[in-house]
């Protein structure tokens, strides 16, 4: 089975600075797919970004972007010129090819700093 | 476009009762997925369906039923609360799981007493 691990439960950034959350996962898999989603306060579940594992450019939306090292098995996200909308609870998630089970990690909450 | 409705978003229970929580998309996806979010533990998978007719178990499957009966609809059913079931629960939908985003409802908080 496949784990989901964020080792970070709690983090802060200041407004307009940049913060990475960690992810790291367990698989055998050589095809899979990793994401995050982002739970702000209204508790409403976001993609934020999506990563191909066969894919080696790391994906970027806007100011988020990953950083995957798939032979360390890591997914980190970089949130640029932090804004006070994007406090909340984020999720690394992991799902194989073909599966149809997404595991979660336990979610790092963060907190943007006026 | 309404997207992922979940109902009702609040439910308090006795134990020993029994509920079913909604979920309907109108997206015309054929896998649907229930999760159950618990403090510091994250999302957890109960029950998922592939299409009409098609359901299984996920992670946390005990004290849960699904049924799948239409393309639109996947109910999660509690025949007997449990305080152990006090949780936010979601229901999500996608094209296929595994590289399509999911769309997530807005949860149901339910508390059993």
């Amino acid at each position: 089975a496949q784990t989901v691990t964020q080792s970070q439960p709690e983090m802060s950034v200041q407004e307009a600075e940049t913060v990475t959350l960690s992810c790291t996962y367990d698989t055998s898999e050589s095809d899979y797919y990793l994401f995050w989603y982002k739970q702000p306060p209204s508790r409403q579940m976001i993609l934020v970004i999506r990563q191909e594992a066969y894919k080696q450019q790391n994906a970027t939306e806007n100011r988020f972007s990953v950083n995957f090292q798939k032979a360390a098995k890591s997914f980190s996200l970089k949130i640029s010129d932090s804004q006070l909308g994007d406090a909340a609870m984020y999720f690394c998630a992991f799902a194989g090819a073909g599966s149809y089970q997404l595991t979660f990690g336990k979610g790092t909450k963060l907190s943007v700093i006026p | 476009n309404a997207g992922v409705t979940q109902t009702p978003k609040f439910q308090v229970l006795k134990t020993g009762q029994s509920m079913t929580l909604q979920c309907a998309q109108d997206m015309n996806h054929e896998y649907m997925s229930w999760y159950r979010q618990d403090p510091g533990m994250g999302l957890r998978l109960i029950h998922y369906s592939v299409g009409a007719g098609i359901t299984d178990q996920g992670e946390v499957p005990n004290g849960y039923n699904v049924s799948r009966s239409t393309t639109e609809d996947f109910p999660l059913r509690l025949l007997s609360a449990a305080p152990s079931q006090t949780s936010v629960y979601f229901c999500a939908s996608s094209r296929q799981p595994y590289n399509s985003p999911l769309h997530f409802g807005n949860g149901t908080r339910l508390t059993v007493t």
